[in-house]
């Protein structure tokens, strides 16, 4: 079972390229997030997803977008990188079916744009 | 003021000790609580949840929540160095809510 799987591991960018973060789970869960860890700072929520074709704004969505045409998959993309979007990012998921307490974390994608 | 503060630590302990690791927060709305442990380079995986105030305990574990001051703990007794981590408080309002609040994480070290 591999839970929810994100790629790459790591990536260095310059400053205004274009990535696509790319994740997808295995199961079935409605819900999936993505988040970005800044040292000391904890999770903030970038982009989040109640379902396919269905996705909304988490806290910090400046610079981000996301699409999700099926359930499996929630990439996240980056059009124009800038430094401050250097950060490690992590997708989730979770099921309503357990009041969504509990989210199933990917193994993260750091990211350094210089 | 953040929603959900955290000391950052580093904690320190020898093996065999018990760790108190806490948050406070702000919203009272807040219903449920969670935490979460954080290997380096790895993605958080899910503790322990609870419902509303009360204790809960999982093997070496207990959560601890006091609404009335808002204020959650964890507790880990006989501390491995297997435990050496970060921990992550969480929270949400409500059942149907997806937007968990996450503290900035305690770090854990736990020495042989």
């Amino acid at each position: 079972n591999a839970g929810v799987t994100q790629t790459p591991k790591f990536r260095i960018l310059k400053i205004g390229q274009s990535m696509t973060l790319q994740c997808t789970q295995d199961m079935n869960h409605n819900y999936m997030y993505w988040y970005r860890q800044d040292p000391g700072m904890g999770l903030k929520l970038i982009y989040y997803s109640v379902g396919a074709g269905i996705t909304d704004k988490g806290e910090v969505p400046n610079g981000y977008n996301v699409s999700r045409s099926t359930t499996e998959d929630f990439p996240l993309r980056l059009e124009l990188a800038a430094p401050s979007q250097t950060s490690v990012y992590f997708c989730a998921s979770s099921s309503k079916d357990r009041s969504n307490t509990e989210a199933f974390f990917g193994q993260g994608t750091r990211l350094t744009v210089v | 003021q953040k929603e959900v503060e955290q000391d950052p630590g580093p904690l320190s302990v020898p093996e065999g000790a018990i760790v108190s690791l806490n948050c406070t927060y702000s919203n009272s709305a807040f219903q449920y609580f969670m935490w979460y442990r954080q290997y380096s380079r790895k993605g958080p995986e899910l503790l322990m949840y609870t419902y509303s105030s009360g204790n809960k305990e999982d093997g070496r574990f207990t959560a601890q929540v006091d609404k009335s001051s808002k204020y959650i703990s964890l507790f880990i007794r006989d501390s491995q160095p297997s435990d050496s981590a970060t921990y992550l408080c969480a929270m949400k309002e409500r059942d149907s809510s997806y937007k968990l609040i996450f503290g900035s994480g305690t770090r854990l070290l736990v020495r042989p």
